[in-house]
């Protein structure tokens, strides 16, 4: 995991309570990207940025919004937490033959 | 678009002994890069091999070789000699590009009997 740095680990909300999760990389590199993963469903692509200034929506992107905030930044925001969002969410770059990925959020949405 | 499919949702070894995890994918594309990712229960996201589409020898790495078979999509994990700290789950992952994003298949949960 070096390089990609996530917070927090692990989370609790309410439904309807909003958080943001932060993600930070100290590779120098362009894309970053959000994932969720589930049981039985694998990682799957919320959002991604393949550049400063950029996002694109991944697979299953309802329900969030990203901020690339500097080349170094990317955030998930949950503006009004579901139950159906309660996953492990990683944060990851992807260099030249190898993604790094963070050390994973719990998230709970009770 | 790109899927990745693992059709082993659970497989279970014998330490020591050799198992075979098994990945088929589904692309247009001509080039393109396949990982095994390993997650431990500490959740971290660990490299375990890679193939490049373009070389036909099969990637090696210690007792973790694999067998890609560009025709038929498939592209399968073998882990020989296979120890307890093997227990984990196994992703299978496909990149178009070199700095695309990585899809991934659901996973193999793998567990090493003593």
């Amino acid at each position: 995991n070096a390089g990609v740095t996530q917070t927090p680990k692990f989370q609790v909300l309410k439904t309807g309570q909003s958080m943001t999760l932060q993600c930070a990389q100290d590779m120098n590199h362009n894309s970053m990207y959000w994932y969720r993963q589930d049981p039985g469903m694998g990682l799957r692509l919320i959002y991604y940025s393949a550049s400063e200034g950029t996002t694109d929506k991944g697979e299953v992107p309802n329900g969030y919004n990203v901020s690339r905030l500097n080349k170094r930044e990317f955030s998930l925001r949950l503006e009004s937490a579901a139950p159906s969002q309660t996953s492990v969410y990683f944060c990851a770059i992807a260099q030249v033959l190898e993604a790094f990925f963070g050390q994973g959020t719990r998230l709970t949405v009770v | 678009a790109q899927t990745v499919t693992q059709s082993q949702p659970e497989m279970s070894v014998q330490e020591a002994e050799t198992v075979t995890l098994s990945c088929t994918y589904d692309t247009s594309e001509n080039n393109y890069y396949l990982f095994w990712y390993k997650q431990p229960p500490s959740r971290q996201m660990i490299l375990v091999i890679r193939q490049e589409a373009y070389k036909q020898q099969n990637a090696t790495e210690n007792r973790f070789s694999v067998n890609f078979q560009k025709a038929a999509k498939s592209f399968s994990l073998k882990i020989s000699d296979s120890q307890l700290g093997d227990t984990a789950m196994y992703f299978c992952a496909f990149m178009r590009t070199s700095y695309d994003k990585v899809i991934f298949g659901p996973g193999t949960s793998l567990s090493v009997i003593p």
